[in-house]
């Protein structure tokens, strides 16, 4: 049963344009909401988070945004560069469970020029 | 420089041949983690470690061991090896205190195993 779904595989956008990259989840326990970003060969790093008690987040070009009953969050990309193609995973834990990451199962996005 | 190193980066072997892959962090870090990832389930969390000695099962512990014996070192056991072991793994620590909200995770740079 996956918690954590990202349902579009794969995103097109060109250079300068807004990415918008979808998540929604499940369980109605997840408080806290990470977006990873992961290129080729490399491990995830970590992007921006977002707790279940605020619905938005910004960290220079990328915001968070969430919708609690709707148990959904994006992830706003403004403007999209080249080097923001990779793929993105949203992930989501629950307190008192720091360890434990739930995975969505990635969007690749492709900035092009 | 705060990293995550894993030993060896890729890896063939065969089926029944017991592995360790070793996972190692620089940052102090009580809470570490290993994650399997492939196609179509991204990540997927196989054990995970509250501090030196204490070790519980993630989504995916079948067919795996783990160890803390030391705070900075989190290695990961495969037994006997099966085909359906094939996959991409990391190893991930975090300074995430308990009954906080997570920290941020580091994740190493994977290890792709092969198991023919």
């Amino acid at each position: 049963d996956q918690q954590v779904k990202q349902n579009s595989p794969s995103l097109s956008v060109q250079e300068g344009r807004i990415s918008i990259l979808n998540c929604d989840y499940t369980n109605s326990m997840f408080d806290y909401f990470l977006w990873y970003k992961k290129y080729p060969a490399e491990g995830p790093t970590f992007l921006i988070s977002i707790s279940s008690i605020k619905d938005k987040n910004e960290d220079g070009r990328f915001t968070v945004f969430l919708n609690k009953s709707a148990k959904h969050l994006s992830l706003h990309i403004v403007p999209s560069q080249p080097g923001d193609s990779a793929v993105y995973f949203c992930a989501a834990s629950y307190t008192g469970t720091a360890s434990k990451l739930t995975f969505g199962t990635g969007t690749r996005l492709q900035v092009t020029l | 420089e705060a990293q995550v190193t894993q030993n060896p980066r890729y890896l063939i072997t065969v089926t029944g041949k017991k592995l360790t892959v070793t996972c190692s962090q620089n940052m102090n870090h009580e809470y570490m983690s290993w994650y399997r990832q492939d196609p179509g389930l991204g990540l997927r969390q196989i054990y995970y470690s509250m501090n030196v000695e204490v070790t519980d099962k993630g989504d995916v512990p079948e067919g795996y061991k783990v160890s803390r014996k030391e705070k900075r070192n989190f290695p990961l056991i495969l037994e006997s090896p099966s085909p359906n072991q094939t996959s991409l793994y990391f190893c991930a620590s975090t300074s995430g205190t308990s009954g906080s909200e997570t920290d941020t995770q580091y994740f190493g740079p994977g290890t792709r195993l092969t198991v023919l």
